[in-house]
């Protein structure tokens, strides 16, 4: 069966480190992968998208890689900061029409 | 942020009580999506439209049926609400196609069957 596994479910950092999450997935190939923000209480927020064909994408302190070969996706936060608290979800397009999501990893970053 | 009301944001029912969210959005985008989730579990897609009168299931669609019947409203309906369904509902919507396929989502809406 296709499944998204977030490996931690908790992380907590010191604010200043490079914080790194991972997102594993089975029986998907999918055309692209997302990562989103979702703080308590709110819906999620769209961060970044990295296509099949690509290996890194960045955007400000933020950068994904994705490796089709591991099924793997890491997901890093430099100089974290105490405002990038919050549950951090992968997501996966695997059919036309269907995004599926990991169930999240929630990042503490202490002051 | 992107145009997205879903309604009621939180709503206390009973078993065996039908209930219906609405989600409304203003960007006229083309796709439409109701999740829920669930600890332990993440964001489930129940059902979703691809077009006015356009719609499919997700991965757990049994005891829900959908709606749309206009673009910008998608309608979510528990005939019979279970407390199995007691959770918060997210709507979402996006302009579909390859190019980037992300998701907009609305606030969402706590739903709590006793």
């Amino acid at each position: 069966s296709q499944k998204i596994e977030q490996n931690s479910e908790a992380l907590n950092i010191q604010e200043g480190k490079t914080a790194t999450l991972t997102c594993n997935y089975t029986n998907y190939s999918p055309a692209y992968l997302q990562w989103y923000r979702q703080d308590p209480g709110r819906g999620p927020v769209f961060l970044l998208l990295i296509r099949e064909n690509e290996k890194e994408k960045r955007k400000e302190r933020l950068k994904v890689t994705f490796d089709t070969t591991l099924k793997q996706s890491l997901f890093h936060i430099t100089a974290s900061q105490p405002a990038d608290s919050a549950t951090y979800l992968c997501a996966l397009r695997g059919s036309a029409r269907q995004l599926t999501f990991g169930s999240g990893t929630q990042l503490t970053v202490l002051p | 942020d992107a145009g997205i009301t879903q309604s009621p944001r939180h709503k206390v029912t009973e078993t065996g009580t039908p209930v219906t969210l609405r989600c409304h959005q203003t960007e006229n985008h083309r796709y439409m999506y109701w999740y829920r989730q669930d600890p332990g579990h993440g964001l489930r897609l129940i059902h979703y439209s691809y077009g006015v009168k356009d719609t499919d299931k997700g991965e757990v669609s049994d005891g829900y049926s959908v709606s749309r019947s206009k673009t910008e409203d998608f309608l979510l309906t528990l005939e019979s609400a279970t407390s199995s369904q007691t959770s918060v509902y997210f709507c979402a919507i996006s302009e579909g196609g390859a190019n980037t396929g992300e998701l907009f989502f609305g606030e969402g809406s706590r739903l709590t069957v006793l």
